[in-house]
This record gives structure tokens, sequence and C-alpha cells, in this order.
């Protein structure tokens, strides 16, 4: 099993739609969730920390379920703009351990 | 402006030689990372630095060599050992490491490396 798995996609949507990316994680002890956006041949940037009691920025909300070891992201009013990969992240505390996950690539279509 | 660079943006290689790429940041940051990405993948931890003088092996470090002399300065070297080199290498630094606190990591523009 992957220590960081995401749908596999692509997730081709039109404008205007909501769009949810689902992750889960391995480990119980990890401490610390991220989502990043990467665009087509760039390097990723980080779109938004992940909480316990989730967080929403604008369009995007996400969630963290810690006992189920899951994680979300939702894009509302999908942009054609938010066409990139969304990757997962996911940091253990204690040592040094941050797992990226595969990533979901996200097309939204006129 | 404060941010990471790495260089060159595109480089291109010879079996059986070794190459160095270039990451400074100005940001004032502990921590840095070397990560490789291969296509369909998430990216791979290859080594990353706490401080000065310090660097640890991370999952993927085998074929590859790292200095951290000076604070803002993390360069990889590619060497000849490493043996399907051709990849997507991202550098990135954070406050504090990724895992001990919330601090995020930053991200430089990448160098994609090619092997002829």
């Amino acid at each position: 099993r992957k220590e960081v798995e995401q749908d596999p996609g692509p997730f081709n949507v039109p404008e205007g739609a909501t769009v949810a990316f689902n992750c889960t994680y391995s480990n119980s002890a990890s401490q610390s969730f991220f989502w990043y956006r990467q665009d087509c041949r760039k390097e990723p940037k980080l779109l938004m920390s992940v909480y316990s009691s989730g967080n929403e920025d604008g369009r995007f909300t996400a969630q963290l379920n810690r006992a189920s070891q899951y994680i979300s992201l939702l894009i509302r009013d999908s942009k054609l703009s938010d066409s990139a990969t969304y990757l997962c992240v996911v940091a253990d505390t204690g040592g040094f351990k941050t797992i990226f996950g595969a990533g979901t690539r996200l097309f939204v279509k006129a | 402006d404060g941010g990471i660079t790495q260089s060159p943006k595109y480089l291109f290689r010879k079996e059986g030689q070794n190459v160095t790429l270039s990451c400074e940041q100005n940001l004032n940051h502990d921590a840095m990372y070397w990560y490789r990405q291969d296509p369909g993948q998430g990216l791979r931890l290859i080594y990353y630095s706490q401080i000065v003088n310090d660097f640890q092996k991370g999952d993927i470090a085998e074929g590859y060599s790292v200095s951290r002399e000076k604070k803002e300065s993390f360069p990889l070297t590619v060497t000849s050992a490493q043996k399907n080199p051709t990849a997507f290498y991202l550098c990135a630094s954070s406050w504090r490491l990724a895992g001990v606190s919330t601090d995020t990591q930053y991200f430089g523009p990448g160098t994609r490396l090619t092997v002829l």
C-alpha cells in the first residue's frame, strides 16, 4: 500500500462545476497535511494547509479526518485556471518524513 | 525578491558524466531539500539538510551527493552511479523541518536533466 494515495484521475469537468479530490495516508502518526498545486512542467506551489477543524479559502475547502486517515479538497465554481495537478502532502512529526502523493490531474473546460 | 533559484533550467548530460545542479535561497530558511519527479509520479526525496554542514539521505539517495557549506546553498551532484538520472529535479526550503512544525516547503522552478 502506498503511504499517500490519491485518486488517479484525470478529472475532466466543465467550468462552474464542483470537484472533489480525495487522499488517504497510511501513517497514523502523521501530523501535517497540505494540498499543493502543480502546473504542467512547473514546480509545486502550496495551495492550502489542512487543519483538523477544516479550512476554507475562497472557493477551496480542505478537510481532514484523522480517524479515517483521509484528506479532501473541494473546489467550487471551477475556473479554467484551476486546471493543474493537485498533490496531497503528508508529513510526520518527530524525525523527518514528508510524502507526496502522485497527484490528480484536473482539466476544466469551457 | 525572496525566493529559491535553481540552475540550469535544462541540462543535458552524456552517460558517465557527473553533473551538479545549483539551488540557492534567500529566504533565510534553515532546511533545504532535493526531490526527483518522474512522469506520473509523486516527488521522491533524495537528500535533505536541517542546518549548515549537515545533511541526511532521503528515500533515493543512491547515485547522488550533496553539500551544505552555506545556509543559502544546497547543490546536488548527480553521479555516474545513478542508473536512471533523467528526471525533473526540484529543490525546496522551509523554516524548519517539515513534520516538526506546520511550516511548509517552498520550491524552486526545477531543473530538467536529460541523459543522452
